[in-house]
């Protein structure tokens, strides 16, 4: 059975860096397209950022250059490295599996505030 | 960059009813359009992809079809269960943008 579970959120204050963690069951990371993404409260969904199985990875204009996407086989897992964060930041993130997206984790909160 | 669109942004419908959604991308994606349902306080769920293609396990009353620019997901009986806000996804190329959602509710 397939399953992703995030893990790593947190409140931090404006400026501060995160690394959020996606740990993979019943498949392999490495093999497949990997992505965050990403829910404000009350709001819509946003893709943020995808890991093709080569290697190739693309960002959301909005957090290009701050957010960068990994991954580690020998543990199964996804990350996201989170650095200057902001106030518009603050969302429910998700990683999943796919594109497109057939599996989805059940989110991490992440709240950016001082 | 591609934009998606939707409309309405909410809607309101008797069970039984028949209710349509539109989703528009800015420019021509092919059929790589995907569906997304996300009940109050879950996960999103992937309910089509490649515009017309039904993931396992979602109901036959839900369909969609579409190419290009324009696209369109139909529920032909709404249930209580379906009580929900559905997102279009184009996935072509990145940018994957969602489109901003139309909420379904029971009258």
């Amino acid at each position: 059975e397939v399953q992703l579970v995030e893990s790593g959120g947190g409140l931090i204050q404006p400026g501060g860096s995160l690394r959020l963690s996606c740990a993979a069951s019943g498949f392999t990371v490495i093999s497949n397209y990997m992505s965050w993404v990403r829910q404000a409260p009350g709001k819509g969904l946003e893709w943020v950022s995808i890991v093709y199985s080569g290697g190739s990875s693309y960002y959301a204009d909005s957090v290009k250059g701050r957010f960068t996407i990994s991954r580690d086989n020998f543990k199964n897992a996804l990350y996201l490295q989170m650095n200057s964060l902001r106030a518009e930041d603050t969302a429910v993130y998700y990683c999943a599996r796919g594109q497109p997206l057939t599996h989805w984790g059940q989110g991490t909160l992440v709240t950016v505030s001082s | 960059d591609i934009q998606m669109t939707q409309s309405p942004s909410s809607l309101s419908a008797s069970v039984g009813d028949r209710v349509t959604i539109t989703c528009r991308a800015s420019q021509g994606i092919s059929n790589y359009l995907a569906w997304y349902q996300q009940k109050p306080g879950k996960v999103p769920k992937l309910l089509i992809y490649a515009a017309s293609t039904l993931q396992s396990g979602v109901p036959s009353r839900f369909s969609g079809s579409g190419s290009g620019t324009d696209f369109t997901l139909t529920i032909s009986s709404l249930q209580p269960e379906d009580v929900a806000t559905y997102y279009c996804q184009k996935y072509n190329t990145a940018p994957f943008t969602f489109g901003p959602g139309t909420k379904v509710d029971i009258k």
